[in-house]
């Protein structure tokens, strides 16, 4: 088993639809969560940043981290062609490297 | 520049010759890493500096493969003697605040391919 799963799609959902994305991981001691988007040919860039367990929401982003079930979801409201990317969630224990998952490929068809 | 800064952005190079990328990270940031991202793969992790710490160098393939920091700012990835499965994307990544915070910041990228 990974460390991190994370479907990896492709997903295509219509405009404005509300979409969500998830990965599962095994290390416990994991307390910081990550999601990043990644467009074609760029470098990732991070979206939303959570430590412990919660929900966190900026715009139509929001984060959330279940540490009992080992589950982080990213959830985009009202969604846009331009939110077409491949997200990227991440996770550290804290004083290590991020551990990735593979990514999940979103489509936005307007 | 603001943000995190990889150069060359591309690099063709012939098999069996050596290459090095280089990377800057965002001033004042103490940790930097590197990983690779092949074609349709996730980010593997090659190597991770924090501060004046040994660098965590469990994620080099290979000896081929070396990266060193200089000042605790800009760091160099060598990769000797290349391969064709060497061709990907490498990416640099520098964070704030070593022994806890680890919101990580990317580079662009340099896209290396191999023939």
């Amino acid at each position: 088993q990974k460390e991190v799963e994370q479907d990896p799609g492709p997903l295509s959902v219509p405009e404005g639809a509300i979409v969500s994305l998830n990965c599962t991981y095994s290390n416990s001691a994991f307390q910081y969560f990550m999601w990043y988007r990644q467009y074609s040919r760029k470098g990732p860039e991070l979206l939303m940043y959570t430590y412990s367990s919660g929900n966190k929401e900026d715009g139509r982003f929001t984060a959330q981290v279940d540490k009992s079930s080992k589950y982080i979801s990213l959830f985009i409201r009202d969604s846009q062609p331009s939110d077409s990317a491949t997200y990227l969630c991440a996770m550290s224990e804290g004083n290590t490297p991020l551990v990735f998952g593979k990514g999940t490929r979103l489509s936005v068809i307007a | 520049g603001a943000g995190v800064s990889q150069s060359p952005s591309n690099k063709v190079t012939e098999k069996g010759k050596d290459v090095e990328l280089r990377c800057d990270p965002i001033s004042g940031h103490t940790a930097l890493y590197w990983y690779r991202q092949s074609l349709g793969q996730g980010l593997e992790f090659l190597i991770y500096f924090q501060g004046n710490s040994a660098p965590d160098k469990s994620g080099l393939p290979s000896d081929r493969f070396s990266a060193e920091r200089t000042g605790g700012s800009v760091s160099t990835l060598t990769i000797q003697r290349t391969q064709q499965e060497d061709s990907a994307v490498y990416l640099c990544a520098s964070s704030l605040v070593e022994g806890g915070v680890t919101e990580a910041f990317f580079g662009q990228g340099t896209r290396l391919t191999v023939v």
